[in-house]
């Protein structure tokens, strides 16, 4: 079966300007998890979704990080405008509903 | 929201040694998943165990759970150089919203 993918697989950017990554879950995962890692950390839940409702997004910085996930299939991720700290490998996941999270292979942020 | 935490944090084994690897958390649980991850590279499941289930094996894997005191460990026995990677513990949560929640991980270095 394919797997999840997103898109890009790296991005630089300058501090203060926007970025948007995009996610394709298995098909038929309800469940659909973006995750920030930053280097020698371990994954941190940003948003959850299930279909295109939100199960959580309380760890998601409001004020300049925004997901959607439409029609409850693809989703995408958007940081306007991007801090230094904002630099590291985000992640998306699909699941079914209770089951095993498969990954992609994440895209590395850089902001300079 | 910290959830798993792994100890130890680093471990350093020779190839043939097992390695065990463990890991608490706070909240009761739906499932605990193992995930290992080669560095720079996403994210590969290796076993869920649900709350009701006590022990379970992957070839050379085997992960246990111990509800009453919430905490799972991971062995790995006749470990390889290639079993090199870091390894992290995930908890669904169903009084955290079935939220997937990641740990620090410990990073295992298995020596020729």
């Amino acid at each position: 079966e394919a797997g999840v993918a997103q898109s890009p697989r790296y991005k630089i950017i300058e501090k203060r300007q926007s970025v948007a990554f995009w996610c394709n879950p298995i098909s038929g995962h309800a469940t659909l998890y973006w995750y920030q890692q930053i280097l020698g950390q371990g994954p941190k839940l940003l948003i959850q979704f299930q279909n295109n409702g939100v199960v959580d997004d309380s760890q998601l910085p409001k004020d300049r990080f925004s997901a959607e996930r439409l029609k409850g299939v693809d989703s995408t991720l958007k940081i306007q405008p991007a801090k230094l700290e904002d630099s590291a490998v985000y992640l998306c996941a699909s699941s079914l509903v209770g089951g095993r999270a498969f990954f992609g292979q994440g895209t590395r942020l850089t902001v300079v | 929201s910290q959830q798993g935490e792994e100890d130890p944090q680093a471990l350093s084994i020779q190839e043939g040694e097992n390695a065990t690897m463990n890991c608490s958390y706070k909240t009761s649980i739906n499932n605990l998943q193992w995930y290992r991850q080669n560095s720079g590279r996403g994210l590969v499941h290796l076993i869920l165990i649900r709350s009701n289930e006590r022990e379970k094996h992957s070839g050379r894997l085997r992960v246990t759970l111990d509800t009453s005191k919430k905490s799972s460990s991971l062995l790995i026995t006749a470990s390889r150089a290639a079993d090199t990677a870091s390894y992290f513990c995930a908890t669904d949560s169903y009084n955290q919203g079935g939220k997937l929640i990641f740990g620090q991980g410990t990073e295992l270095s298995v020596k020729p």
